[in-house]
């Protein structure tokens, strides 16, 4: 059974700081990793993409990867009220590259 | 861009009924997929389709759902006859590859 696990949470921050989301992943064929941010009530909107080991940043944004430990995380600074939502995190399924294997989501809620 | 369009928003129906959920994908995407959001499941593949033609179903779960893909602007997930554990929010979402899925707003279906 291929699986993603997230820390259901609910997550806590102030405003200010940093979030920081995590995400493991089962199989080690997996290539394509993606964050995308769910709003209660809304649909789910892809932030961030990380294809390679290491660190992608875009704005406040930064995805971390780390193949040998299957691993993938998300960095938000200077977290705003605004940024309170679900994460989820998304692998490509290697058995069929169209398909995403998802986790269940990580609740955020940044604290004015 | 209109992005992604479901219809109904919200439906509310009884047991035994059937229940037929549409999406118009965005123009120029050749693969549309079909999820089921409930909080103890998270996100569900369903079923989905590359260029109008279904590659994987192994998602749905019984035989009472059915989807179909006539021509590349229009689908739709048929349940008959749908029961209360049906009740979830359905999502349709297109793309031109796995790592650019846009999700439509999504169908809130209530069986009673």
């Amino acid at each position: 059974q291929k699986e993603v696990e997230q820390n259901s949470g609910p997550l806590s921050v102030p405003e200010g700081a940093i979030a920081s989301l995590n995400c493991t992943y089962s199989d080690r064929g997996s290539q394509s990793f993606f964050w995308y941010r769910q709003y209660s009530g809304k649909s789910p909107e892809l932030i961030m993409s990380i294809y390679s080991n290491g660190d992608k940043e875009d704005g406040r944004f930064t995805a971390q990867l780390n193949k040998a430990s299957q691993y993938v995380s998300l960095l938000i600074r200077d977290s705003q009220p605004s940024d309170s939502a679900t994460y989820l995190c998304a692998v490509n399924d290697p058995g069929n590259n169209r398909k995403l294997i998802w986790g269940l989501g990580t609740s955020l809620a940044v604290n004015p | 861009d209109a992005g992604v369009i479901q219809s109904p928003r919200h439906e509310v129906t009884e047991m035994g009924q059937e229940v037929t959920l549409r999406c118009k994908p965005i123009s120029g995407h050749n693969s549309l997929f079909w999820y089921r959001q409930t909080m103890m499941r998270g996100l569900e593949l369903l079923i989905y389709f590359n260029n109008n033609v279904p590659i994987d179903d192994s998602g749905m779960p019984e035989d009472r759902f059915s989807a179909k893909m006539p021509n590349a602007s229009f689908s739709t997930l048929k349940i008959q006859p749908s029961e209360p554990r049906d009740s979830a929010v359905y999502f349709c979402a297109s793309g031109g590859g796995v790592e650019t899925q846009y999700f439509g707003p999504g169908t809130r279906l209530l069986v009673l």
